[in-house]
């Protein structure tokens, strides 16, 4: 199975909005509201910031939200900051019973 | 509080094994889905393996065959047993549970990782 699809980069301004999508299909994101996405600054291990599409656990700021469209997730970060520079994973359960990620997203904040 | 710590990377040879450890606390892995997730150097995530409650065990297709999953519960502990290894096996190895019962995903808590190097 291929891995989901994100945007290598994106960017914004301290206090702007940003938006990271995840592209998958109707085996993955599309069939199922297991999205999970996960924050990594370097040299960390991953943090779980949105499971089940839209949910936060307990301690994530709620400047971060998820949201699905058929096929593509998104995770919206609102008011940014600087500790939100990192890169960002998508993860979807998938028809193999397995999980599938996505490539990553560099998020820079200018 | 909720931890999990890995061991057991190092460098290994083209051909060769390693067996990881991961160490609970505060969780026990006999009643969660726990797996390995890796992250080859400068790339993304990648999900190698889980064992369920229930003691049913996934891989994926890279690593089906060569790598296996146990845990001892008198331990805590979930181990990935490494054989046959290739350079494409070089990553940090991350342990994680799912967060979410009953399903295969959203990860949480994950441990610090522990990096295989394999040279040939």
């Amino acid at each position: 199975q291929s891995a989901l699809t994100q945007p290598a980069s994106v960017s914004g301004s301290p206090g702007q909005s940003i938006t990271i999508s995840c592209t998958g299909t109707s085996s993955d994101v599309g069939g199922y509201n297991y999205v999970s996405w996960y924050q990594q600054h370097p040299g960390k291990a991953p943090k779980l910031m949105i499971y089940d599409v839209s949910n936060r656990p307990s301690g994530v700021s709620n400047r971060f939200s998820g949201s699905k469209s058929d096929n593509t997730a998104s995770l919206t970060i609102s008011g940014l900051q600087a500790e939100d520079e990192a890169d960002y994973f998508c993860s979807s359960y998938s028809t193999s019973s397995t999980p599938l990620f996505g490539g990553g997203t560099k998020l820079t904040v200018l | 509080e909720v931890q999990l710590v890995e061991s057991g990377g190092g460098l290994a040879q083209s051909g060769g094994s390693l067996r990881l450890s991961c160490a609970a606390s505060g969780l026990t892995v006999s009643s969660n889905y726990m797996s390995w997730v890796r992250q080859a150097p400068g790339k993304g995530l990648a999900w190698v393996s889980a064992i369920l409650s229930g003691g049913t065990t996934y891989y994926a297709d890279s690593v089906k065959g060569r790598f296996t999953i146990s845990r001892d519960n008198s331990k805590n502990t979930v181990y990935l047993q490494m054989n046959s290894l290739r350079g494409e096996d070089t990553a940090v190895y991350y342990c994680a549970r799912s967060f979410i019962r009953g399903v295969i995903t959203s990860f949480d808590p994950w441990g610090q990782g522990t990096l295989v190097t394999v040279s040939s």
